[in-house]
């Protein structure tokens, strides 16, 4: 298996532009997580779905951010409009139903401008 | 609140022992993970604590104490490839994770 995809691997905008980031989880993994790594914050929770189902969306900062997963092999993450603390590095993770780990995909550099 | 605490940086000879310490206070308690990242890199997962005890996996071994709500990953014989941040991350609800701050372990030659 390719492991987890996303894309694109570095975006640069401008603020209040609308940023979408995109992750493939690794076929037949039942959970998918969306994080966000910064110096100040580390490594945050966003939303994470179980079977294409939003289950807990509370680390999600504010109404700009959304995330859908229309299928199993699908997910994005959408902030509109942007803003300069936006900048991070957000990570689309991936688990296997029973298993304990997470595999993380490379992650989307963001810098919003 | 919800906090994991962990100390910001070790650094340790090549060869030797290290135990990087966490500590939680979360509303609930399902299990005790860690996970690796190399600089530039993605966290990878190097092991998972429900029950109290030791487990061990190669050089690596994750011990959990519930009642003291404190665990520590152990790496021994120590490499250079070992350089990297190091994260605990406490499942309080569901699959639901909250990360430690890590540890950012250098290892001298």
């Amino acid at each position: 298996d390719a492991g987890v995809i996303q894309s694109p691997r570095h975006e640069v905008t401008e603020m209040g532009q609308e940023v979408t980031l995109r992750c493939k989880p690794i076929s037949g993994h039942d959970y998918l997580f969306w994080y966000r790594q910064t110096m100040m914050r580390g490594l945050e929770l966003l939303i994470y779905f179980n079977n294409n189902v939003p289950i807990d969306d509370s680390g999600m900062p504010e109404d700009r951010f959304s995330a859908k997963m229309p299928n199993a092999s699908f997910s994005t993450l959408k902030i509109q409009p942007s803003e300069p603390r936006d900048s991070a590095v957000y990570f689309c993770a991936s688990r296997d139903k029973g298993a304990y780990e997470q595999y993380f995909g490379p992650g989307t550099r963001l810098t919003v401008t | 609140g919800q906090s994991l605490e962990q100390p910001s940086e070790v650094t340790a000879v090549e060869g030797a022992i290290v135990q990087m310490n966490c500590t939680y206070q979360t509303s609930g308690f399902y299990g005790l993970s860690w996970y690796q990242q190399h600089d530039g890199g993605a966290p990878t997962f190097l092991s998972y604590n429900a029950l109290d005890g030791l487990e061990e996996t190669g050089r690596f071994s994750s011990f959990l104490s519930r009642s003291d709500s404190y665990g520590y990953l152990l790496l021994q014989e120590l490499q250079m490839k070992d350089s990297a941040s190091y994260f605990c991350a406490v499942r309080p609800q569901g699959f639901k994770t909250i990360f430690g701050a890590g540890t950012r372990l250098f290892v001298k030659a």
